[in-house]
C-alpha cells in the first residue's frame, strides 16, 4: 500500500458542530503532516507529529486539535470553526530522510463551514 | 523560516512549445526540492525531484535544474501538450525527518492548441 487514505472527501459542517478528518498510511512513515490549503494558494503547513508525537505547530488556532494516535493514523478534530476556515485539508506522511526524501499527500478533504 | 519564491505566477503557452518556471529558496541547509503538479479540486502530484548533491535531473518531458550556489531551481517542459495545464508548486524541505515542505506561491500552467 503506497497510499495515503483521506476520509471524508467532503464535510460540511456548522460552526457549532464538532467534526473529526482522518488521514492512514501503511507505508511505515514516521512523520505524518496536516496542510491547509485555500483556493489558488499553496498548501500551508499546520501540524507535523514526528514519531506519534507533535513536533511542529504553526500557531494554528486551538479550534483545531490534532491527534496521532499510533503510527498510521493521524486525525484532526474540529470545533467551533468559522466560514474562513473553510478550505481543502491535505495529509501528507514522510518515510524521513534515511530511507528516502519524498512526501506522499492524500486526495484531501474539502471542509465547508456554514 | 524558508522562503521559497516562484515565478512566474501565470504562463501561457502553445502546444508544443517549452515552459520554464523558476524558484529561488533562502536556506541553505535545504536539500531536497520536488515540483508538484495540482490539477483544479486535487491533491498535489509529484512530477520530479532532485536532491542537493545533483545538478540536473531529467524524466521524459520534465526536467529540474539546481543551482545550489545561487539557491535557485528550475522546472522545464518541452513539447507542452493540454493535459499539462495546472497549477505547479516547487518546494524546499531540510533534512530532518520531520521537516516542514516549504511551497513556491505557485505557477498556473494554460497549454494553449
Amino acid at each position: 500500500d503506497t497510499e495515503v487514505t483521506q476520509t471524508p472527501k467532503h464535510l460540511v459542517m456548522g460552526m457549532t458542530n464538532k467534526k473529526s478528518l482522518k488521514c492512514e498510511q501503511h507505508m511505515g512513515h514516521r512523520a505524518m503532516y496536516w496542510y491547509k490549503q485555500k483556493a489558488k494558494k499553496p498548501p500551508e503547513l499546520m501540524f507535523v507529529y514526528s514519531y506519534e508525537k507533535l513536533s511542529i505547530n504553526e500557531s494554528v488556532p486551538s479550534r483545531f486539535s490534532p491527534e496521532c494516535p499510533n503510527s498510521s493514523l493521524l486525525n484532526l478534530h474540529l470545533h467551533a470553526l468559522q466560514p474562513e476556515d473553510s478550505a481543502l485539508y491535505l495529509c501528507a506522511s514522510r518515510e524521513g530522510e534515511v530511507g528516502g526524501y519524498g512526501y506522499t499527500f492524500g486526495s484531501g478533504t474539502r471542509l465547508t463551514v456554514v | 523560516g524558508e522562503n521559497v519564491e516562484q515565478h512566474p505566477s501565470t504562463l501561457s503557452v502553445q502546444e508544443g512549445d517549452s515552459a520554464v518556471i523558476k524558484c529561488t529558496y533562502s536556506d541553505s541547509a535545504s536539500n531536497y526540492f520536488p515540483w508538484y503538479k495540482q490539477e483544479l479540486g486535487k491533491r498535489p502530484q509529484l512530477i520530479i525531484d532532485i536532491r542537493s548533491n545533483v545538478g540536473e535531473k531529467k524524466d521524459q518531458r520534465i526536467a529540474v535544474t539546481l543551482n545550489k550556489t545561487a539557491k535557485h531551481f528550475s522546472l522545464h517542459i518541452t513539447e507542452t501538450q493540454p493535459e499539462d495545464s495546472a497549477v505547479y508548486f516547487c518546494a524546499s524541505t531540510k533534512p530532518s525527518t520531520a521537516s516542514k515542505l516549504t511551497f513556491g506561491t505557485g505557477t498556473r500552467l494554460q497549454v494553449t492548441l
